[in-house]
This record gives C-alpha cells, structure tokens and sequence, in this order.
C-alpha cells in the first residue's frame, strides 16, 4: 500500500461546478497535511494547510479527518485557471514530507 | 524575495554520460530537498539537507548519483553515468525545516533526458 493515495482523476467538470478531492495515508504519527497545486509542466506551488477543525481560502476548503487518514479539498465555483493536478502532502514531524501522486482536473467552458 | 534557482532546465544527454543540476534555495531556508518526478507522478525524494548535513538519502542512489551541499546554501546534484531511467524533472525545493518542513518551496525543475 503507498503511504499517500490519491484518486489519479481525471476529473472533468464544466465551470462553475463544485469537485471535491479525497487523499488517504497510511501512517497514523503524520503531523501536519497540505494540499499543492501543480500546473502542466510546472513545479508545485503550495496551495493550503490542511487543519483538524478545517480551514478554508475563498473558494477552496480543506479537510482533515484524523481518525480515517483521510484528507480532502473542496473547490467551489470552479474556475477554467483550477485545470492543474492537485498534489496531497504528508509531512512526518518536519523529518520526512511524501508526496501523493496527484489528481488531474480539467475545468470546461 | 528572489525564488529557489536553478539550472539548467534542460539538459539532454546521451547514456553514460555524467550531469550535474545546480540549486540556490530562498535565503535562510536552512532545509534543501532534491526530488524526481516522472511524468503522472508525484516528486519523490531523493535527498534532504539540513544546513550542509544530509539528513536523509535513503531514496538516493548511491551506486550513481552523488549530492552535496557546501557551506549549507548551494547545492549540486550529480549523476554518473547516466541511464535511460534516469529521464525525469529534477527538481529543487527549500523550507525552514522542522514543523515547517511541509511549506516547501519549488524551483522551476531541470527536465533531463537520457537517450
């Protein structure tokens, strides 16, 4: 099992739609979570923290649920500049970070 | 604030033969990190310094690639040689470290290819 697991997408939703993105992981002693944003042949830009009581960023929310190692990302009233690959992040106390593989989104006019 | 630099950002090679990527992370980002990422995937680290100190090679391979980090700022990453598997994006990023580890900051990536 990947210690960071994402659905790979991709995901196809017309503007304006809401879409909502899922990661699990499988070591309970993470500490801390992000979401990063990485467009076509880009680097990855770091996007939001992802809290316990959840935090959100205009449009987009974020999930942490500790008890089922799952986090999420929540993107509202898409936009055509949303089309990226969205990376979860699992960082272990500062000492180790994993990356998941990413889930496309294509937004549509 | 000047980003994470480096080059080149291509580089084109044919196999057995050595490169070398360079990295100069945000000003007084004591933590360095080189990844590799292949296409549909996500970066995967290949080492961590903290100042000049590598703190975690595990994913590195030893056999060819080789990094250092002189004087706890630049940093070079080096393969040699090369082989065909070795075609990825490079990619550099730097944080303050410890709880902050997680807010990483990417340079724009050396994209190399092995043929």
């Amino acid at each position: 099992r990947k210690e960071v697991e994402q659905d790979p997408g991709p995901f196809n939703v017309p503007e304006g739609a809401t879409v909502a993105f899922n990661c699990t992981y499988s070591n309970s002693a993470s500490q801390s979570f992000f979401w990063y944003r990485q467009d076509c042949r880009k680097e990855p830009k770091l996007l939001m923290s992802v809290y316990s009581s959840g935090n959100e960023d205009g449009r987009f929310t974020a999930q942490l649920n500790r008890a089922s190692q799952y986090i999420s990302l929540l993107i509202r009233d898409s936009k055509l500049s949303d089309s990226a690959t969205y990376l979860c992040v699992v960082n272990l106390g500062g000492f180790k970070t994993i990356f998941g593989a990413g889930t496309r989104l294509f937004v549509k006019a | 604030e000047a980003g994470v630099v480096q080059s080149p950002r291509y580089k084109i090679i044919e196999k057995k033969q050595p490169v070398a990527f360079w990295c100069n992370p945000i000003s007084g980002h004591n933590t360095l990190y080189w990844y590799r990422q292949n296409l549909g995937q996500g970066p995967e680290l290949l080492i961590r310094y903290e100042n000049e100190e590598a703190v975690d090679d595990s994913q590195l391979p030893k056999d060819r690639f080789s990094a250092e980090r002189l004087k706890g700022v630049d940093s070079t990453l080096k393969i040699q040689p090369a082989e065909l598997g070795d075609s990825a994006v490079y990619l550099c990023a730097s944080s303050l470290g410890g709880l902050a580890g997680g807010w990483q900051y990417f340079g724009p990536g050396t994209r190399l290819t092995v043929t």
